[in-house]
């Protein structure tokens, strides 16, 4: 079952600031990723950050994980239209083969 | 590399009928599964399998059979379809090697009337 959970629901920002997403997990992990979701399509990787690191950061993207509150935050800076999107997070458990996703953030940017 | 194929893209179905909605990847990932994703949800793992010959049932399971006779296919049968079912399915692959990202297929839009 999914255990993921992240808030908010939605976020709707102006271009241009900067967005940001949380998700809390319940387990022990190997790492979390985040996954983009643009409407209607399958979902593409974006980052993953293993269980052993505090941060990371890829272009626009930081992505910060606090495996002692089990829970990691996804920062989109300087939003652009084209990151409108829905964002998920998926922790790799410990011993476990699935991936277990959360109900997702739906990202609007406005011009 | 063509990654995860799906097909059909779109399909119509009236109640009670069966089809099969077809997956491979060619990057040979042990690791293969079918979601469905309903509007404005996340994704529930219907079927998984970590290699050929072996499947296992994920969050809903009920009415959809799985079968894995090689590494790159992973078909997913839909017995007796309901309206309940319209929903968009999307399989994915992912290694089992170590760290590894999930790779997924363009969707399949099912409706059924």
């Amino acid at each position: 079952s999914q255990q993921g959970e992240e808030d908010p629901q939605a976020l709707s920002i102006q271009e241009g600031e900067n967005a940001t997403m949380n998700c809390s997990y319940k387990t022990s992990i190997n790492n979390l990723q985040w996954y983009r979701q643009n409407s209607g399509r399958g979902l593409v990787h974006l980052i993953l950050i293993r269980s052993n690191e505090r941060e990371k950061h890829s272009g626009r993207l930081r992505v910060t994980l606090d495996t002692s509150k089990k829970s990691s935050s996804l920062l989109i800076t300087a939003s652009r239209a084209a990151d409108t999107a829905s964002y998920f997070c998926a922790t790799d458990e410990t011993g476990n083969y699935q991936l277990i996703w959360g109900a997702g953030t739906k990202l609007i940017i406005k011009p | 590399n063509a990654g995860v194929t799906q097909t059909p893209k779109f399909q119509v179905l009236k109640t009670g009928q069966s089809m099969t909605l077809q997956c491979a990847q060619d990057m040979n990932h042990e690791y293969m599964s079918w979601y469905r994703q309903d509007p404005g949800m996340g994704l529930r793992l219907i079927h998984y399998s970590v290699g050929a010959g072996i499947t296992d049932q994920g969050e809903v399971p009920n009415g959809y059979n799985v079968s894995r006779s090689t590494t790159e296919d992973f078909p997913l049968r839909l017995l007796s379809a309901a309206p309940s079912q319209t929903s968009v399915y999307f399989c994915a692959s992912r290694g089992l090697g170590g760290v590894e990202t999930q790779y997924f297929g363009p969707g399949t839009r099912l409706l059924v009337l």
